[in-house]
């Protein structure tokens, strides 16, 4: 296992266009998280999936975003007609239970810029 | 609401000297408090966790401290090296089973040789 992938690592696309990003966890994590980040931020949470069950949503994800599991496996974060306020790394990371001995592994992000 | 407080400026300290960088929160007892490392277009790696019956926590040159009355923790590089350069994130961690982090803004450390 070479840990959480993320694909594609950089995306441009025009404003109101949709895009999808996938997320490949840590095979034996059973929980899945999604988080935005901006320059000179830390990562925002999205939302995280404990198995296919999508336990919690942020405010900050609007009707425009939607993220899927399904089988438990890998997810999907899909934005809908993208706004240039959606640029930003996207980040998933996974753990085995809450993270509270291990941590997060988290991948290396899909780059989003909408022009 | 909860709030998570990182020293937002840059930290500039000397080759081999320690570095030490703080996290402070309101609004918040957290049950954990994990420290991660962020490099320029990575994604963040886990360091350290500490739990709140811990006061100190040692990996190798890196000391976590944290103290629940001064809500806060501390975060210790000794024998700093060029290498340590990164971007320190903290991330409290509340009790119960719902595992969402929540990170600070982080604060990036440079270490000149």
């Amino acid at each position: 296992d070479t840990g959480v992938s993320q694909d594609p690592r950089h995306k441009i696309t025009k404003r109101g266009q949709n895009v999808t990003f996938r997320c490949d966890p840590i095979s034996e994590h059973n929980r899945l998280y999604w988080y935005r980040q901006t320059l000179g931020q830390g990562p925002e949470f999205l939302t995280y999936f404990q198995n296919e069950a999508q336990l919690e949503k942020s405010r900050l994800l609007s009707d425009r975003f939607s993220a899927e599991r399904p089988k438990g496996s890998f997810s999907t974060l899909e934005i809908q007609r993208t706004e240039q306020g959606d640029s930003a790394m996207y980040l998933c990371a996974s753990s085995l239970g809450a993270g509270s001995n291990y941590g997060y592994t988290f991948g290396s992000g899909t780059r989003l810029t909408v022009v | 609401s909860q709030k998570i407080e990182q020293n937002s400026e840059a930290l500039n300290i000397q080759e081999g000297k320690t570095a030490t960088l703080t996290c402070n929160y309101t609004n918040y007892s957290p049950a954990y408090l994990q420290w991660y490392r962020q490099d320029p277009g990575r994604g963040p790696v886990f360091l350290l966790l500490i739990r709140e019956n811990e006061k100190e926590k040692r990996k190798e040159r890196l000391k976590v401290t944290f103290d629940t009355t001064l809500k806060q923790s501390l975060f210790h590089i000794t024998a700093s090296q060029p290498a340590d350069s990164a971007t320190y994130l903290c991330a409290p961690l509340g009790s119960g089973n719902t595992g969402k982090l929540i990170f600070g803004q982080g604060t990036t450390l440079q270490v000149k040789p």
